[in-house]
């Protein structure tokens, strides 16, 4: 059973970047599937922010995509996000979370438990 | 980028009603549709991906349907650890987007 566990800085000041890593068990991310993040403003909805493949290639929000960064550290089976140039509207909890494949289905299959950012001076 | 809409946005019901709720697509996404429940305080757990295929480990009681653009999902007889919101997403195109949320609450 795959597991996935998100850890970083809680408080991150504006105009800095924040970085996060999921560390996952149970799975090797070098050998399928797709591996991403999402994330939840308090009391909002979730917004997809993007995900890699096994081999390292990466897909993202256009909402995000010139801030973001996903990349695999596979020596230590975990993934990382940086989102560059935060604001108070990137306060939000983070989940790392799996794609797995069913036929020509990708879909989530597991999340971390997520992890609270807050963007504040 | 593809619009999800859920409907109603809450919902209240009693012990053992039938509950069902709504997710519209704005263009055709065939059957690529996933619903999670969201518990409070909780990360989202995936209970349904093409449309109408539980995930392992979910209970009967959910059920899924649709295709295109319009979808349901249906607890049969709902629960007290039913309460919570539950999310629809589309994976047919990048980018992945989700419903506003539907949040259940028990009378």
């Amino acid at each position: 059973q795959v597991q996935l566990q998100e850890s970083g800085p809680g408080l991150v000041k504006p105009s800095e970047t924040l970085s996060l890593t999921c560390a996952v068990s149970g799975y090797s991310i070098r050998t399928a599937y797709y591996w991403g993040w999402i994330r939840q403003p308090p009391g909002q909805g979730l917004e997809w922010i993007g995900n890699m493949d096994h081999t390292g290639i990466t897909f993202f929000n256009p909402s995000l995509k010139s801030r973001v960064t996903i990349s695999p550290d596979t020596s230590k089976n975990q993934f990382s996000l940086r989102l560059t140039s935060v604001t108070a509207a990137d306060t939000a909890v983070y989940y790392c979370a799996r794609r797995m494949r069913d036929g020509y289905h990708w879909f989530i299959d597991s999340w971390g438990q997520g992890t609270l950012v807050t963007v504040s001076s | 980028d593809i619009q999800m809409t859920q409907s109603p946005s809450s919902l209240s019901a009693s012990v053992g009603d039938r509950v069902t709720i709504t997710c519209r697509a704005s263009q055709d996404i065939n059957n690529q549709l996933a619903w999670f429940q969201q518990k409070p305080g909780k990360a989202p757990k995936s209970l349904i991906y093409g449309a109408s295929t539980l995930q392992s480990g979910v209970p009967s009681k959910f059920s899924g349907s649709g295709s295109g653009t319009e979808f349901t999902l249906t607890i049969s007889s709902l629960q007290p650890e039913d309460l919570g919101t539950y999310f629809c997403q589309q994976y047919i195109s990048y980018p992945l987007t989700f419903g506003g949320g539907t949040k259940v609450e028990i009378k």
